[in-house]
């Protein structure tokens, strides 16, 4: 069976400094991979997608990606955080069917002024 | 174009009642997927339909129902409802495709209370 786990509940970060989510799956085969972001009373926002090729991937609001098969890690990282970034971020990973995602418990992000 | 809307956005029920919530998904786009969110157990998936077929199943109780009309338009019901299933629903839509580049599309949700 699938599974994600998301290592950190909450970070706190200040703004302008560098963020990273930690993420690491369990799959048999390739995994389809995928980072959400929800902000408070929001559903959830697609920030970027891996399903093959180049293992670093880039996604919308200035996110990258970084996919490591031998690490089983997806972990998700900004160079310089925005107060709009604080929210709650999930890592998901899909089969093949790709309609069926398996969630992480998400990371929570405070920005600190 | 239009993204996922889901209807109502906020319900309160109580125990022993059934629900009824409605999601309209991109047009276009034939799947719809239903998942439950809860502070306890996250984001868990409900089910999926396609072309009105469920195609996926979590693992939910019999108590959790849906169903997909020809236009795509999407319903989940909850029978009996029970304090625990007092969560928030959402509802995701994609092209039809499996597998590579099907990026799900989710609406705000539904924010069903149950008393």
């Amino acid at each position: 069976a699938q599974s994600v786990t998301q290592p950190d509940i909450h970070i706190t970060v200040s703004e302008g400094a560098s963020l990273e989510l930690r993420c690491n799956y369990s799959y048999g085969a390739t995994p389809y991979l995928f980072w959400y972001v929800q902000s408070p009373g929001q559903g959830l926002q697609l920030l970027l997608k891996y399903f093959s090729g180049d293992t670093l991937v880039q996604g919308i609001k200035g996110f990258e990606a970084e996919f490591k098969r031998s690490q089983s890690s997806f972990n998700l990282r900004k160079p310089s955080v925005h107060w709009s970034d604080a929210a709650e971020y999930f890592c998901a990973v899909a089969g093949a069917a790709g309609n069926k995602l398996t969630f992480g418990g998400g990371t929570r992000v405070l920005v600190k002024p | 174009k239009a993204g996922v809307t889901q209807t109502p956005r906020y319900l309160i029920k109580t125990r022993g009642q059934q629900v009824t919530l409605s999601c309209s998904p991109i047009s276009g786009h034939r799947s719809v997927s239903w998942y439950q969110q809860t502070p306890g157990q996250g984001l868990q998936f409900l089910f999926e339909y396609f072309s009105e077929t469920q195609r996926n199943k979590g693992n939910f109780p019999g108590r959790f129902s849906g169903r997909q009309f020809s236009n795509s338009r999407s319903e989940m019901n909850v029978s009996t409802l029970e304090l625990g299933d007092s969560a928030l629903y959402l509802c995701a839509s994609s092209l039809a495709t499996k597998g590579a580049d099907n990026e799900q599309f989710f609406g705000p949700g539904t924010r069903l209370t149950v008393l």
